[in-house]
């Protein structure tokens, strides 16, 4: 089983240049979602998704978009990178049921910005 | 604004010790996720909290739920080295998954 796929895993970006991060997942499942993780701390939500064709703002949006024209891909987008964007970029989905509403999350995407 | 906050940040400990994390939020929901992430790794599900009043138990790990007083507490017995990581709880706030600062906890020979 692939489950969430994030590519990629390392990039480095210049001040000013954009790049997408990619995501897919295999178990079809409808939400999906965008993390961020600063050196030792928590994580924040970027952006996430309760199905294709919707996307909502999470706690730290500033700086980046969203889009989710299918179930199974939810790419993030960052704009005139900044170094306060460097980062461990997690992406994760997950299918809300009777058992609870747990993550599934990818190997992350390591970004830093210079 | 909901907040997760868990404490402590930071615990060492003895193998062969006990010890509680908690873990406080500020809405009334009543769903509550442990993670664990070890070093430069993602994170990884331990368990998932539906009720006021649930328990889950594994291995060493007991994690319960006290939607009440928005708590919950993942008690630590018999520390073994294995257990060294990141232990993050996460609240469903209707779509919007907080998590707390996490717990970066060492166990010491």
């Amino acid at each position: 089983n692939a489950g969430v796929t994030q590519t990629p895993k390392f990039r480095i970006l210049k001040i000013g240049q954009s790049m997408t991060l990619q995501c897919t997942q295999d178990m079809n499942h409808n939400y999906m979602y965008w993390y961020r993780q600063d050196p030792g701390m928590g994580l924040k939500l970027i952006y996430y998704s309760v199905g294709a064709g919707i996307t909502d703002k999470g706690e730290v949006p500033n700086g980046y978009n969203v889009s989710r024209s299918t179930t199974e891909d939810f790419p993030l987008r960052l704009e005139l990178a900044a170094p306060s964007q460097t980062s461990v970029y997690f992406c994760a989905s997950s299918y809300p049921g009777e058992e609870g509403n747990t993550i599934y999350f990818g190997e992350g995407s390591w970004l830093t910005v210079v | 604004e909901l907040k997760v906050e868990q404490n402590p940040l930071f615990l060492s400990m003895q193998e062969g010790k006990n010890y509680t994390i908690y873990c406080n939020y500020s809405t009334t929901s009543d769903r509550l996720y442990w993670y664990r992430q070890d070093p430069g790794k993602s994170l990884e599900s331990l368990f998932v909290l539906l009720s006021n009043g649930a328990v889950k138990q594994e291995g060493r790990l007991m994690a319960s739920l006290d939607t009440k007083a928005r708590l919950s507490t993942l008690h630590i017995t018999a520390a073994v080295h294995d257990l060294s990581a990141t232990y993050f709880c996460a609240v469903d706030n209707n779509n919007d998954m907080r998590f707390g600062a996490g717990t970066r906890l060492t166990v010491k020979p």
